[in-house]
Order: structure tokens, then sequence, then C-alpha cells
């Protein structure tokens, strides 16, 4: 099917590690990502986004890899602090697409 | 605050009740897009505005919902004769008018049927 899913539910992780939250996608036509926070009771945030003519690209604390021959997106958070705790959406968008299409989700815990 | 926003942020109402749902775009943004999320999973979206003509509908968008974008700023999402299943939180994103550009989200509506 064209949905976008998370290898993991949840990810526990301690103050100053380093996160890395999975993506699989399965729409070949797909060329454009995006990673989005969500804290309870609030709309989507956005993170940083990809485009299909790259395989990474680094924001504040963040980097996106994008693997296409594996269908594979994952977010990375650097020195992850409380405050990144929230679900964590990738969403992918096909080049005459108009709709995003979000997996479902991953935890992230980040303790203290 | 320049962001998307959206009224009321949260509405109880009984079954067979009609409600509305506003929702102001980022200013100049022409694309208006509603998404509905139920708890646990992702958004999904229901249908979007390209300044004020309604472009594409989900199948999820059955006939008791309607929205509306009329002079191409905000726009409302009305479910007539909700049902227990049309709780959710409904989101409102805006971006600028083009394909594969970043999605802006608003706080949401949560909407809670009895």
């Amino acid at each position: 099917g064209e949905s976008v899913g998370l290898h993991l539910p949840t990810l526990s992780v301690q103050e100053g590690d380093n996160s890395i939250i999975n993506c699989a996608y399965s729409n070949s036509a797909s060329d454009y990502f995006i990673w989005y926070k969500q804290e309870s009771g609030k709309g989507p945030q956005f993170i940083i986004d990809i485009r299909s003519n790259m395989d990474k690209r680094q924001g504040q604390r963040v980097t996106v890899l994008l693997n296409k021959t594996v269908k594979h997106l994952s977010l990375q958070i650097a020195a992850t602090q409380p405050g990144d705790s929230a679900v964590y959406f990738c969403a992918e968008n096909t080049h005459a697409g108009t709709a995003l299409i979000f997996g479902k989700g991953t935890t992230l815990s980040v303790s203290s | 605050d320049t962001g998307v926003s959206q009224n009321p942020r949260h509405k109880i109402t009984k079954r067979g009740q009609n409600v509305t749902f506003r929702c102001d775009p980022i200013s100049e943004h022409n694309r208006l897009y509603w998404y509905r999320q139920t708890l646990g999973q992702g958004p999904e979206f229901l249908t979007y505005f390209q300044n004020e003509a309604q472009l594409e509908k989900s199948r999820l968008l059955s006939d008791r919902f309607s929205a509306e974008r009329p002079k191409g700023s905000f726009s409302t999402l009305e479910i007539q004769r909700t049902e227990q299943g049309d709780s959710a939180m409904y989101l409102c994103a805006s971006s600028p008018g083009q394909n594969q550009e970043t999605q802006y989200f608003g706080p949401g509506t949560r909407l809670l049927v009895l």
C-alpha cells in the first residue's frame, strides 16, 4: 500500500544522548519528505524536510537521511533534551500530490 | 502570532448536532488543508483549497462534512449530524501555493461527540 510507517512506536533516551528515529516508506513515487514533531495537545510542528535529489540535510541539532534504494528515512537528533520529548512523524508527498501521507509516529521520551 | 490559528480549540457536542470549526491560515498562503487525527495515529488528509477553490477531497470526507473558503482567506469545516466516530482532532494547515511545500499546521480543534 501507499503509506509511511515507522519502525519503532517508542524510543527512550537519556538527556544528552543522540536519538535516531526511523521511517520506512513504500511509495516509490514519493520524492518529498518532512519530519514533524507533535507535543501533546498541539498540532504538528515542522522540523526539517528533504527532497529526493538529496540524501542528507542538516538543521540545528537535527539531520535527516534519505536512502531511496531501500525507501528509508531517518531523523537524527543530537544531544537530545527533555524538550525534545514528543511524537515524531514522517510524512511523504509525491511530485503531483498535495496531501501529505503520515505514518503512525514514534514517541520519543527523554529522561534527565 | 502569525501562524495558523484554529477556533475553537475544544468542542464537546451531542450526537446528531452540527458543529463548525474555523481556520485562519498564515497570511498570504494560498493553500489551506484540513486533516483529521485520531488518537495514536498520524493526521489523515480530508480536503484542500487553492485560494477559494476546493480542489481535492478525500474519500474520508463523507456527505456530512462540508468545507468552505469563501474569500480565499479563512476556512470553515462543518460536520452535520455528528456521530461518535467523528470524535478526533481536526487540524488545519497552510502553504504558500505549490506542490511539495512545507505545510504549517495549526493547534487543532479537538472534537468529542457524546
